[in-house]
C-alpha cells in the first residue's frame, strides 16, 4: 500500500481535460508546499511535469497544472493528447527521516 | 544536458550483493544532492536513498537500512548503491535520480533481479 492515495485509472477524450487526486496526511502532502508529479511511459523513465506543488519546469507546457488543498494534490491535464496516455505519479515531502512518498501512480487512457 | 547513466545491475541470489553506479554529467555534480528511486515490475515508485551534495549526510527507507549503503565520488561524477543481504522484494529497476525533494533528472534505469 502506498503512502499517498491516488485513483488506478482516469480517462478523457481528446481535447478534455482531466484531474488526478493524491491524497495524503498532515505529515507529507498536507505539511509541506512540496508535491511533485511525473508522467511515465510504457518501457521509460519518469519525467517531472509539476513540482513545489504548481511548477512547471521549463519545456512542460501550460496544459499541465498543479494544486493542493489541504491533505490533496491535484494534477490538471487540459486538451488531452494522445501523447498524454501513461502512468502518472504524485510525491510529496514527508519530512527529513523518511524524506518522500509516492502515490501508487494513475493509469490515464486517452480514448 | 543533464545526463544520467546507471549500470552494475543484474541477477543476484537471495542474500548476495551488488553494487549500482550512476555516471553523472551535465551539471556541478558536488552541489546537488542525488537519489535512488527503485520500481518494481509492473509497481509503482518507490524512494530508496538519497545522499547529499558533499556525501556528508544520508538518508534511507526503512526496508533497506542496515543493507543498502549509498556513496558518491565526486572526483568521478559518480554515485554509488551497494546492496547486501538482498531479497526477493529488493527486485526492481532502480533509477538515480536528481536532486532530493523531487526529481528533475532521471536515468534510463538498471533492472536488479534478486531470484535463486
Amino acid at each position: 500500500q502506498s503512502a499517498l492515495t491516488q485513483p488506478r485509472s482516469v480517462s478523457g477524450s481528446p481535447g478534455q481535460s482531466v484531474t488526478i487526486s493524491c491524497t495524503g496526511t498532515t505529515s507529507d502532502v498536507g505539511g509541506y508546499n512540496y508535491v511533485s508529479w511525473y508522467r511515465q511511459h510504457p518501457g521509460k523513465a519518469p519525467k517531472l511535469i509539476i513540482y513545489d506543488v504548481t511548477k512547471r519546469p521549463s519545456g512542460v507546457p501550460d496544459r499541465f497544472s498543479g494544486s493542493k488543498s489541504g491533505n490533496t494534490a491535484s494534477l490538471t491535464i487540459s486538451g488531452l493528447q494522445a501523447e498524454d496516455e501513461a502512468d502518472y505519479y504524485c510525491c510529496s515531502y514527508a519530512g527529513s527521516y523518511t524524506n518522500v512518498v509516492f502515490g501508487g501512480g494513475t493509469k490515464l487512457t486517452v480514448l | 544536458e543533464v545526463h544520467l547513466v546507471e549500470s552494475g545491475g543484474g541477477l543476484v541470489q537471495p542474500g548476495g550483493s551488488l553494487r549500482l553506479s550512476c555516471a553523472a554529467s551535465g551539471f556541478t555534480f558536488s552541489n546537488y544532492a542525488m537519489s535512488w528511486v527503485r520500481q518494481a515490475p509492473g509497481k509503482g515508485l518507490e524512494w530508496v536513498s538519497a545522499i547529499g551534495g558533499s556525501g556528508a549526510i544520508t538518508y534511507y527507507t526503512d526496508s533497506v537500512k542496515g543493507r543498502f549503503i549509498i556513496s558518491r565520488d565526486n572526483s568521478k561524477n559518480t554515485l554509488y548503491l551497494q546492496m547486501n543481504s538482498l531479497r526477493a522484494e529488493d527486485t526492481a529497476v532502480y533509477y538515480c535520480a536528481k536532486p532530493l525533494y523531487y526529481f528533475d533528472s532521471w536515468g534510463q534505469g538498471t533492472l536488479v533481479t534478486v531470484s535463486s
